[in-house]
Formats: structure tokens, sequence, C-alpha cells
């Protein structure tokens, strides 16, 4: 069964701080890693690594993908209050026996940002 | 205009009870699909639909019935509701889900069981 792990789950810091959230992947068929950030409603996309050793940057937020650990991260500088957010990882699989994607998600980090 | 839209927002029924949550998605994506977050915040995806084909079904009770009318709109059906069915319902959409590419969420279903 596929697995996507995150971690730390829960994280506070105070603005200005800079981040790391991790994600591990064991899946068969890996054809991307997904970041999302959830707010109070919709995971919103941030950024899709199919490839390994690019960095996908926005803004203050910026992540690479090592496929041969099989893991990502995710970094946010000079965080602010409104980064707190759940960031979810999710990595893009082929569905067992068809071509099919699936989207695997991990448990999420739950970020606060104090002032 | 919402991209991916779910009705209703809110939800709350009896146990043993019948419902439907609507999805339609005005993004001409042929890939559908239902994830349930749990309490802890976990996204765990039930149904995907592609063209209206069932593609994926993961290990859901019977219980939980989807229709795909047309590739726009995945509804999800729940009989004989219980506690444990209490979550946020998530319905999104893809394009090409054979390649790499995101998919967008409706605002969620929270649906409570009493």
């Amino acid at each position: 069964e596929d697995k996507v792990v995150q971690s730390p789950l829960s994280l506070v810091v105070h603005e200005g701080d800079t981040v790391t959230l991790n994600c591990s992947y064991e899946v068969t068929n890996f054809r991307s890693l997904l970041w999302y950030k959830q707010e109070k409603k919709a995971p919103t996309f941030l950024f899709m690594l199919t490839s390994s050793g690019i960095e996908k940057k926005s803004g203050r937020l910026s992540s690479i993908l090592d496929k041969k650990e099989l893991f990502s991260i995710l970094n946010i500088t000079a965080t602010q209050t409104g980064d707190s957010a759940i960031y979810l990882c999710a990595v893009l699989s082929r569905a067992g026996g068809t071509s099919y994607g699936k989207l695997t998600f991990g448990q999420g980090t739950i970020l606060t940002v104090h002032p | 205009d919402t991209a991916v839209s779910q009705t209703p927002k809110y939800l709350v029924t009896q146990m043993g009870n019948d419902k439907s949550i609507k999805c339609e998605q005005n993004l001409g994506h042929d890939t559908m699909y239902w994830y349930k977050q749990d309490s802890k915040k976990f996204l765990k995806i039930m149904f995907s639909y592609n063209n209206k084909e069932l593609i994926i079904n993961e290990t859901v009770p019977n219980r939980f019935s989807p229709k795909s009318p047309d590739k726009a709109h995945l509804n999800l059906h729940i009989n004989s509701l219980e506690l444990g069915d209490s979550a946020v319902y998530f319905c999104a959409s893809s394009q090409h889900t054979s390649r790499n590419t995101e998919a967008f969420f409706g605002q969620g279903t929270r649906l409570t069981v009493v």
C-alpha cells in the first residue's frame, strides 16, 4: 500500500523564523510529489516536483525532491502569521492495474506562526 | 466562478439516515475524486472517476455509492449513516491523470452524524 509520512505533525514558531517541513514516501509507480496548503477550507496547490534536485520556488516558499532517498522538503523563510495552515504532501502514483493516477496524502503538518 | 463546487457545505443528520453530497466542476477536467478528511486532518481517497468510469475504490463501505452522470459531476450518496461517517468530504478534479497534474479541490462538506 502506498504510504506518505510527514514530519513534524505540528510546529509552532514566531514570525521571522525559517521552517522546514519533511515528507517521505513509499509508493509503487511514482509520478510526482505535490505540496498543498490548507487553511480553513480547501487545500490549495503549491508545488509539483517530478525531478530530483531541482528546487521549485515561489516567494518565501521553496521545495526540493530527492527520488533516491524518497523524500521532499518544503522550506518557508521569514514566516508570517498568514503562513499558519496545514501543509499537505501528496504523491501522485499510477493506480494499480490502470494507467490512471492516484493522489495519496500524508497526515499533514500543522504550522502555527505567532506574531 | 467556482471551479469545483460542492453542496451542501454543512450537513447535520441522524444516524441511519441516507444523504447525498453533490459536486460539480467547470474546469473541463476528465477525472473527479472524493476524499474524506477525518478529525486528525488526514485526507484519504475514497473514489476516483474518469469520464464517468470508476477507476479507484479504496475499500470504502458499500453504504457509500458514487454516481457520475457526466464527467463534470460526481455525487456521493451515503446510506444508513453512522457516527464514524462524521468528517469533511472533499471533491476534487484533475485533467489527464495519466500525466502529472495537480488536483483542484472543492470547499468541502462538513458532515456531522448525531
